[in-house]
Order: structure tokens, then C-alpha cells, then sequence
């Protein structure tokens, strides 16, 4: 079946860089995602990575893909205070229906200290 | 950008009380709305899909009696949680999906709906 895994927690030191992991199983996924969710709010769209690219760079975020071990990961380079939250990975499934659903991991919740 | 409205943000009831809770997207057209629930510290479980003018799907083991779902038209879907108890008292979230069917972003979500039954 389709599932998602990431590590729960990550605590990173104000302007180092932050890699969060995530693994899938859906092999014929073709998109993923990574989400934000900040404290009592809803999921805001970060970046997304097509399965026949390796990496995809946007500004402060680095999207890498290893499909042959479906590993993605999300590196952020100087990781703010405002980075602070819980990041989801998510990939592309399809539902019985037809309609595509995404499907979640749990979520790391990404702390930064000074 | 794409927006989705999700209203009430926060609302508090008695047992037994049903409550309806409201996803607009604002500037696109919406023919599939996915209704989700987030319990603390954990990731969101899909509970259903909202089709314009069809019936929603259900995911196994939601109650579709006690989670009523109406898509009238192509901006709005309305979750109503019929005769509410303490157990359901969780952070319901919305997303909706472009018209346009954009590929490389399905989904927009709303800002959740935190229901709090006494």
C-alpha cells in the first residue's frame, strides 16, 4: 500500500541548514510535495518535485530525489526562526475513484534555537 | 495566489450540538474538495472527497451520516458534523482542487477548523 515515513523531530541552530527526510513506497508516484503547517493553521505548499527530476532548487530550499530508494529530502539553507513548524512530506496517490489524493507522512516539526 | 476560506476558524459546542463548517474557494473554481482531520501532533487523515453535484467518497471507516458533506456548487463544500461529541473534537482542514486541474499543485488548503465539543 501507499505510505510515508519521516523522522518526528528536528532542532537546528539559527542561520545552519536543515535537511528533513522523508521515504515512500507508491513508486509510481509522480509528484511530491513538501508542506508547512505553522501552529493552528493550514498547509501551505512549499515546493513540489516531478519524479523524473533528482533535485529542484527554489531560493532558500533544495528539494533532492533518490527514486531508485524513494528518499526525498528538503534541505533549508540558513534556517530562520520564522522556518519554525511542521513540515510535511507528501506524495501523489490515486483514489479508487480516479481522483488523486495526497497521501501525508506525519510530519517533522522543525525547531530553531538561537 | 489561490485562495481557500475555511470558516469558522475555531468553534466551540455542546454535546450533541451539530455543527457545519464551511470551504469556499475565492478565486478559481473547485470540482473536487478533500476534507481532511488532523489530530495533535499527527499527520492529516483523509475523510472524504467532495465532488460538484455528486455524492462525496468516503474513506474507510468514516461515517458518512455523522459527517455530512454537501458540494452545491464549484466554490463551496460544507462539512457537517451531525450530533457532535467530545471524541470528535479534532482540527478539521479543507483543500480544494483547481478547476484547471494544475498538476504540480492539486491542492490549495483552507486554514482549519478547530471544532471543540464539551
Amino acid at each position: 500500500g501507499e505510505d510515508v515515513e519521516q523522522s518526528l523531530f528536528l532542532s537546528v541552530r539559527e542561520g545552519d541548514s536543515s535537511v528533513i527526510n522523508c521515504t515512500y513506497t507508491d513508486s509510481s508516484s509522480t509528484y511530491l510535495y513538501w508542506y508547512k503547517q505553522e501552529p493552528g493553521a493550514g498547509l501551505q505548499l512549499l515546493t513540489y518535485i516531478f519524479s523524473n527530476m533528482d533535485m529542484k532548487q527554489d531560493q532558500r530550499l533544495t528539494v533532492l530525489l533518490n527514486k531508485k530508494d524513494k528518499h526525498l529530502s528538503l534541505r533549508i539553507a540558513d534556517t530562520q526562526t520564522g522556518d519554525s513548524a511542521i513540515y510535511f512530506c507528501a506524495e501523489r496517490g490515486i483514489l479508487s475513484g480516479g481522483y488523486n489524493k495526497l497521501i501525508f507522512g506525519a510530519g517533522t516539526r522543525l525547531a530553531v534555537h538561537p | 495566489g489561490a485562495v481557500v476560506s475555511q470558516h469558522p476558524s475555531w468553534v466551540i459546542c455542546k454535546s450533541g450540538t451539530s455543527v457545519k463548517i464551511e470551504c469556499r474557494s475565492l478565486d478559481f473554481q473547485a470540482t473536487t474538495m478533500f476534507w481532511y482531520r488532523q489530530f495533535p501532533k499527527q499527520s492529516l487523515m483523509l475523510m472524504a472527497t467532495s465532488n460538484e453535484g455528486s455524492k462525496a467518497t468516503y474513506e474507510q471507516g468514516v461515517e458518512k451520516d455523522k459527517f455530512l458533506i454537501n458540494h452545491a456548487s464549484l466554490t463551496l463544500s460544507t462539512l457537517t458534523v451531525t450530533s457532535a461529541h467530545p471524541e470528535d473534537s479534532s482540527f478539521y482542514i479543507c483543500s480544494a482542487r483547481d478547476r484547471r486541474r494544475q498538476n504540480n499543485q492539486p491542492q490549495h488548503f483552507g486554514d482549519g477548523t478547530r471544532l471543540s465539543i464539551l
